[in-house]
């Protein structure tokens, strides 16, 4: 397996509920971060959370992140049709010093309105 | 404020061309990223600058692949000559300092090589 592995894959559900997603990595981190990538687009940020920090709240989403673990999760509530798109997570690896993200294969998001 | 801009949005060359892509980070970012998506692979990082300085260029796959940013501003990415295995989405990224970790993404320009 891969630094940055989500699951599931793929996740439909019906718009309101809430969506839940999740990363694993194999490294020691300075930070996990999220993206979003609506279909042909481009990478939107949506949330970082350093390696001493276990919750982050914005707006709808809520991330966490268990470094004994190696794993974070993304919660998505009350989603919205418009929140369909693939989800990625990033690590910064604390091991090298270097900045380049590694990220996961995604999880792709449907809502159903 | 601007986003991360890259150009082309789109380009498609025949095998053995040469192509070039350029990106313009946000206004004073002094890092800048390179990262490319394969066809059915993950996003993978490809060279990161300081200022006008390659700080890592490890993800960098070969020497058909030079990177350049010459007074620190825009960089430039050019695949010399393209094969098909080039194909694929590359994204450009900035962040402000070695203490801002959040890397702002661009677009991405689509690269198909026939």
């Amino acid at each position: 397996s891969q630094q940055g592995e989500e699951d599931p894959q793929a996740l439909s559900i019906q718009e309101g509920e809430n969506a839940t997603m999740n990363c694993s990595y194999k490294t020691s981190i300075n930070n996990l971060q999220w993206y979003r990538q609506n279909s042909g687009r481009g990478l939107v940020h949506l949330i970082l959370i350093r390696s001493n920090e276990r919750e982050k709240h914005s707006g709808r989403l809520r991330v966490t992140l268990d470094t004994s673990k190696k794993s974070s999760s993304l919660l998505i509530t009350a989603s919205r049709a418009a929140d369909t798109a693939s989800y990625f997570c990033a690590t910064d690896r604390m091991d090298t010093g270097r900045r380049a993200l590694t990220f996961g294969s995604g999880t792709r998001l449907q809502v159903q309105p | 404020e601007a986003g991360v801009t890259q150009f082309p949005s789109h380009s498609v060359i025949e095998k053995g061309q040469t192509v070039t892509l350029r990106c313009d980070p946000i206004s004073g970012h002094d890092n800048l990223y390179w990262y490319r998506r394969v066809m059915g692979k993950e996003i993978k990082f490809l060279l990161h600058f300081v200022k006008e300085s390659k700080q890592d260029e490890s993800g960098m796959p070969n020497n058909r692949f030079l990177a350049e940013r010459t007074g620190g501003t825009y960089s430039t990415l050019k695949v010399q000559p393209a094969e098909l295995e080039d194909s694929g989405v590359y994204f450009c990224a900035s962040s402000s300092g070695w203490t801002q970790e959040t890397q702002y993404f661009g677009p991405g320009t689509r690269l198909l090589v026939l």
